[in-house]
């Protein structure tokens, strides 16, 4: 497609539950980033890929959260044992060049409800 | 502790006229910014970006002026029209490639 593809679109689960998140980044683009955003905020750094490695991972919360990207394009954020505080939206972007640009592409973002 | 953050959580301009949305920030290592606008049940969208090394940048119907002496930003949208009402977000990049976004500014634009 031609921008950034996050599905599911909303997913409901319960407390304990694991989740995965997917994104399907802009064909070519080798830089690929995790954001949470809460409600009347704003979004939120969890992870950064360049290529297939986690070039920096210092945003995900805790060892519950996990992202990978094994072929250096569709990228899974995996959630272990879900809590009502994970409840947001889980947005992906990509980007052309990783470093020190802020032209990211965001796709619509994948809400997550935690009950 | 370190943050990104807007003067105003919300902004309602009438149609025409011109927006003026402001961020402070306050790392001053922080060398590059970003305007974002997201509109509901949307991701961010980018609008224009600025340097550490520069004052000022104009885009279309957008000027982003960057003040480091009292680490403000802000973002001009010129002849507001209503596809402007939107959530806005500054974001500073301070290392790597991390890119820390702020609350946001919700404007209104009043046909």
């Amino acid at each position: 497609g031609a921008g950034v593809s996050q599905t599911p679109s909303n997913k409901v689960t319960e407390k304990g539950k694991y989740v995965e998140l997917r994104c399907d980044p802009i064909s070519g683009h080798t830089a690929l980033y995790w954001y949470r955003q809460s409600l009347g905020q704003g979004p939120e750094f969890l992870i950064y890929f360049q290529g297939t490695g986690a070039a920096d991972d210092s945003g995900l919360p805790n060892d519950r959260f996990f992202a990978v990207r094994p072929e250096g394009s569709v990228s899974t954020l995996k959630i272990q044992r879900t809590e009502r505080g994970d409840s947001a939206v889980y947005l992906c972007a990509s980007s052309l060049i990783g470093q020190n640009t802020g032209e990211l592409f965001f796709g619509e973002g994948s809400r997550l409800t935690v009950l | 502790g370190e943050s990104v953050g807007l003067h105003l959580p919300t902004l309602s301009v009438q149609e025409g006229d011109n927006s003026i949305i402001n961020c402070a920030y306050s790392n001053s290592a922080s060398d590059y910014f970003i305007w974002y606008k997201q509109e509901s049940g949307k991701g961010p969208q980018f609008i224009i970006d600025i340097r550490s090394n520069m004052d000022k940048r104009q885009g279309q119907r957008v000027t982003v002026l960057l003040n480091k002496t009292v680490k403000h930003l802000s973002l001009q949208i010129a002849a507001t029209q209503p596809g402007d009402s939107a959530v806005y977000f500054c974001a500073e990049n301070r290392a790597g490639n991390q890119f820390y976004f702020g609350t946001g500014t919700s404007l209104t634009v009043i046909p």
